[in-house]
């Protein structure tokens, strides 16, 4: 399988903390983005980052890129109960046919 | 946003049925549309890969004559799952690229089908 692993599979933490989740990835990569997965539904596209950047921010959200590890990590600040989700990362697997490559997910619970 | 929109959001059929499912781009003109299988608590698995006007290109160990798509138009894809049994039962998302899937940043996706089969 190319998929990659994330890590942690589950995490739960409080309303207002922090939290943190990493990737990791088989192939080279031109991009890598990061979906969010409320329970039974579709994916919401949160962020991509592109190879050759090593950091990018949106609102509440950070994401970090290492390409020498294969590694990527969404931190979420100040988390919300509304941030209660599974979230995946997926990348290109280097092609561009649009085909992307799903990591496991990680399911976070925010409790209010 | 592009807006994607999938018909039936759920289905329950019986062993040995067929069931279509409808993917949509609403307000583009998808080239390029891709879908996915997700078993419970699972990520999700690329299906194929289809393109407008050609046929799907499958990935490896999916049933072509099993799981049937249809690009018939730039704004729809169906996929057919026949023959359906128990194990087929998953969610099913589509997405849908306007640039012919180069730009996959540019990937939306449908909401999801829910297949159970009985």
């Amino acid at each position: 399988s190319q998929q990659g692993e994330e890590d942690p599979q589950a995490l739960s933490i409080q309303e207002g903390e922090n939290a943190t989740m990493n990737c990791s990835y088989k192939t080279s990569i031109n991009n890598l983005q990061w979906y969010r997965q409320n329970s039974g539904r579709g994916l919401v596209h949160l962020i991509l980052i592109r190879s050759n950047e090593r950091e990018k921010h949106s609102g509440r959200l950070r994401v970090t890129l290492d390409t020498s590890k294969k590694s990527s990590s969404l931190l979420i600040t100040a988390s919300r109960a509304a941030d209660t989700a599974s979230y995946f990362c997926a990348t290109d697997g280097f092609s561009n046919t649009g085909k992307l490559i799903f990591g496991q997910g990680t399911t976070l619970q925010v409790k209010p | 946003g592009a807006v994607v929109s999938q018909h039936p959001s759920w289905v329950i059929c019986k062993s040995g049925t067929s069931v279509k499912i409808e993917c949509r781009s609403l307000d583009f003109q998808a080239t390029t549309m891709f879908w996915y299988r997700q078993f419970p608590k699972q990520s999700l698995m690329l299906m194929a890969t289809s393109n407008e006007g050609s046929k799907a290109t499958y990935e490896q160990g999916v049933e072509k004559d099993k799981f049937l798509i249809n690009h018939a138009s730039l704004t729809l894809s169906t996929l057919t799952v026949t023959s359906a049994h128990p194990e087929d039962s998953s969610f099913y998302i589509c997405s849908a690229s306007p640039s012919g899937g180069y730009r996959w940043d540019e990937q939306f996706f449908g909401p999801g089908t829910r297949l159970t089969v009985l």
